[in-house]
C-alpha cells in the first residue's frame, strides 16, 4: 500500500481555519485520497475524498497538489466539535479492498 | 437511513471464552471491512468480505480469528479462546461497491475487554 505521512498533532483556535497536511509521495495514478476523522470513543467518519481536482463539501475542502504527492484538508472555521484524530488514506481504484490507516493527526481546538 | 450497526457496543469476556461481534452494513451495501484499534493506536485492517466471500483476510491473525458475511444476516467476526491482547475496539465499515470512489461508512464499534 502507498503510505501517507501526517504530523502527529496540531492545534487551532476556535473559529479559525485549519490546514491539515498529508504527504503521499509514492501515490500512484489510480489512488484516490480519502480523509476520515475519529472523535473520541466513536467510529471513524468520512470527511472528503478526491483524485486530482480540489473538492469541497459541507464539512471541509480538500486541496490536492498538482503532482499529487501531498494534500491538505481545510476546515474553514474550526469548532470545538472538530477536535478529533484526522486520517489521510489512499485507496487504489483498481483494487480498493483494504486501506492502511496511519496514526493520523490529533487536532486540538482551543476556545 | 440507518448507518452501520454494530453490536454489542461493549463486550466483556474471560480468557478462553469466545467473542462474537456483529455488523449490519448500510442497507444496500454488499462490501464489509473489519478493522481493529488497540488502545492509543491507529486502525489496523483485518478482513474484507463481500456476501458469502472472503476477499482479503491478510490482516487477520492466523489462529483463533474468523469472519463471515452470509447471504442473509449480519457479518460476524469471531474470536475463539480470547486472550488479554485481544482487548481492543473492533470497527466494521461498509461500502456500496468496492472502489476507491466510494468512502467507507463506519459503525460505532465493539469494545472488547478480556479479563
Amino acid at each position: 500500500d502507498a503510505k501517507t505521512t501526517q504530523p502527529n498533532s496540531m492545534e487551532s483556535n476556535e473559529e479559525e481555519p485549519v490546514h491539515l497536511p498529508c504527504n503521499h509521495s509514492t501515490i500512484s495514478g489510480t489512488d484516490y485520497i480519502h480523509w476520515y476523522r475519529q472523535l473520541p470513543s466513536q467510529g471513524p467518519e468520512y470527511v472528503i475524498h478526491g483524485l486530482t481536482s480540489n473538492v469541497n463539501n459541507r464539512m471541509a475542502s480538500l486541496a490536492i497538489a498538482e503532482d499529487r504527492k501531498s494534500s491538505t484538508l481545510i476546515l474553514h472555521r474550526a469548532t470545538l466539535r472538530d477536535a478529533a484524530v484526522y486520517y489521510c488514506i489512499l485507496r487504489d481504484s483498481t483494487n480498493a479492498g483494504k486501506s492502511t490507516f496511519g496514526d493520523g493527526t490529533t487536532l486540538t481546538v482551543k476556545p | 437511513n440507518a448507518g452501520v450497526m454494530q453490536n454489542p457496543r461493549h463486550l466483556v469476556r474471560r480468557r478462553g471464552q469466545e467473542a462474537r461481534l456483529r455488523c449490519s452494513p448500510v442497507k444496500g451495501h454488499s462490501h464489509v471491512y473489519w478493522y481493529r484499534q488497540l488502545p492509543e493506536e491507529g486502525l489496523k485492517f483485518m478482513v474484507y468480505l463481500q456476501k458469502e466471500n472472503i476477499i482479503d483476510e491478510s490482516g487477520m491473525p492466523k489462529e483463533r480469528f474468523s469472519a463471515e458475511f452470509p447471504k442473509e444476516g449480519p457479518s460476524i467476526l469471531r474470536i475463539q479462546q480470547v486472550v488479554r491482547g485481544d482487548s481492543a475496539a473492533y470497527f466494521c465499515a461498509s461500502s456500496p461497491m468496492d472502489g476507491a470512489y466510494y468512502g467507507y461508512t463506519f459503525g460505532s464499534g465493539t469494545r472488547l475487554t478480556v479479563v
